[in-house]
């Protein structure tokens, strides 16, 4: 099963892009990078997701390398309301899914 | 309103009574979820269904089971409660994971457990 790496924390200024880079290196061709967030105890939030070419949507954007040994999650104008742990999540075949450690992203005025 | 809804939300018990947690979904998912979250730790995912009658473990399946008989509900029981069973659950559904990658899962409000 592919399993994801990712950096523990990092801050990002308001209203500057936030990059949050995600190593998934034992990723099988078929498989699906996904991006989710949860601020406090709530329920993790879908981001985005993808399978090797660059995906955007109203949320953020995501770049998967050419080899998809590697994603970035940008959020291109961070607020103080995207302060979440961020996780990045590669999805097996047959359902079961492997949350990573996250990254606690703080975003500050 | 698309959501998925839990009950409890919140569960003081004892060691050793029988408890279920309800989950239930309004979209007509195929997949359904539970995953536990402890302090430090990220979500680690219990029980999954692909669909109706059809269930596997995920990485922490001890001390729990669960039932699909219904699209919509997943329940998740605990036989006999154990105090490492305290934790925040969550339960989540969505169209479908892995290969065919049509769009992420929804998750529920969660529930909180603790047992004494």
């Amino acid at each position: 099963d592919a399993k994801t790496t990712q950096p523990p924390s990092m801050d990002c200024a308001e209203g500057r892009a936030a990059n949050l880079p995600c190593n998934h290196s034992t990723i099988s061709g078929n498989e699906y990078v996904y991006w989710y967030r949860q601020i406090h105890s709530q329920g993790p939030q879908y981001i985005i997701h993808g399978l090797k070419n660059n995906e955007t949507n109203e949320m953020a954007s995501l770049i998967i390398t050419e080899d998809r040994k590697s994603s970035t999650l940008i959020l291109p104008h961070a607020t103080l309301r995207d302060t979440a742990v961020y996780y990045c999540i590669v999805a097996d075949s047959w359902g079961k899914l492997q949350f990573g450690a996250g990254t606690q992203v703080v975003v500050t005025p | 309103e698309a959501q998925v809804t839990q009950n409890p939300r919140y569960l003081i018990t004892v060691t050793g009574k029988k408890l279920t947690v309800t989950c239930s979904q309004n979209m007509n998912h195929e997949y359904m979820s539970w995953y536990r979250q402890d302090p430090g730790l990220g979500l680690r995912q219990i029980y999954y269904s692909m669909n109706v009658e059809v269930t596997d473990k995920g990485d922490v399946p001890e001390g729990y089971k669960v039932s699909r008989k219904e699209k919509r509900n997943f329940p998740l029981i605990l036989e006999s409660p154990s105090p490492n069973q305290t934790s925040l659950y969550f339960c989540a559904s969505s169209f479908s994971v892995g290969t065919s990658g049509s769009g992420g899962q929804f998750f529920g409000p969660g529930t909180r457990l603790t047992v004494l």
